[in-house]
């Protein structure tokens, strides 16, 4: 199975600064996720991450806001910009496996804004 | 649109009862189907998945599920719960937005308490 390290494992940051979160994928995987879980709710998936190319969005969420990069395919980046305590939330990274189709999850990366 | 449905916000159940927690889905083509755990401060855990062939499908920790395409159902079930099994539980699924594209969507979950 894929191993999804993510880091920063947690942070606690200021009001209108911005925080970069990196997803590293032990072994090749195909496609990348960006997801948000904020207090008491269930994932919602922020974006697609694409190899190469600009992250795909889903509705509600902008590259302004959350830029993606991912420069190659075991590597991914989410910065969260200018940051509000509604942006309070655990981003979690997950990939599916280019050997076996399955979707793995990191561990997130628990962000408190003050 | 496609939408996984979870009627059951909140459910307690005393330690070596039987479990039953529901998931109903809304899309068009044949689903890929998951289950989810989530511990209290953990990350997300695989319990099980199906994408075809036995309808009935057995994954970690006791836990099974049952795929009915006529009720558009994939019910998480354990014939006795154990303490440990306290956590969050989401239902998911894979669904294809176009060419070899995937997204998976989740259920908004259901918190399971166990009594001793």
């Amino acid at each position: 199975s894929a191993v999804i390290s993510q880091k920063p494992s947690r942070d606690i940051c200021q009001r209108g600064t911005s925080l970069t979160i990196q997803c590293q994928v032990d072994s090749q995987v195909t496609m990348m996720f960006w997801y948000r879980q904020q207090p008491g709710q269930s994932l919602t998936l922020i974006a697609t991450a694409n190899q190469g190319s600009e992250a795909t969005y889903e509705s509600g969420f902008v590259i302004d806001k959350f830029p993606i990069s991912r420069p190659n395919l075991t590597f991914s980046t989410l910065t969260v910009s200018n940051m509000s305590p509604e942006d309070s939330s655990i981003y979690l990274c997950s990939a599916i496996s280019g050997n076996t189709g399955e979707l793995f999850f990191g561990e997130g990366s628990r962000l408190t804004v003050l | 649109a496609q939408s996984v449905t979870q009627p059951d916000i909140h459910i307690t159940v005393s330690e070596g009862a039987s479990l039953e927690l529901r998931c109903n889905y809304s899309y068009g083509a044949t689903p890929y189907l998951f289950w989810y755990v989530q511990s209290p401060g953990q990350g997300l855990q695989l319990l099980l998945k199906y994408f075809s062939g036995d309808t009935l499908v057995q994954g970690i920790k006791g836990f099974e599920a049952e795929f009915k395409r006529s009720q558009s159902s994939f019910n998480l079930r354990k014939p006795s719960v154990h303490w440990s099994d306290a956590a969050e539980y989401f239902c998911a699924v894979l669904r294809n937005s176009g060419g070899s594209n995937y997204k998976l969507t989740f259920g908004k979950g259901t918190l399971l308490t166990v009594n001793p």
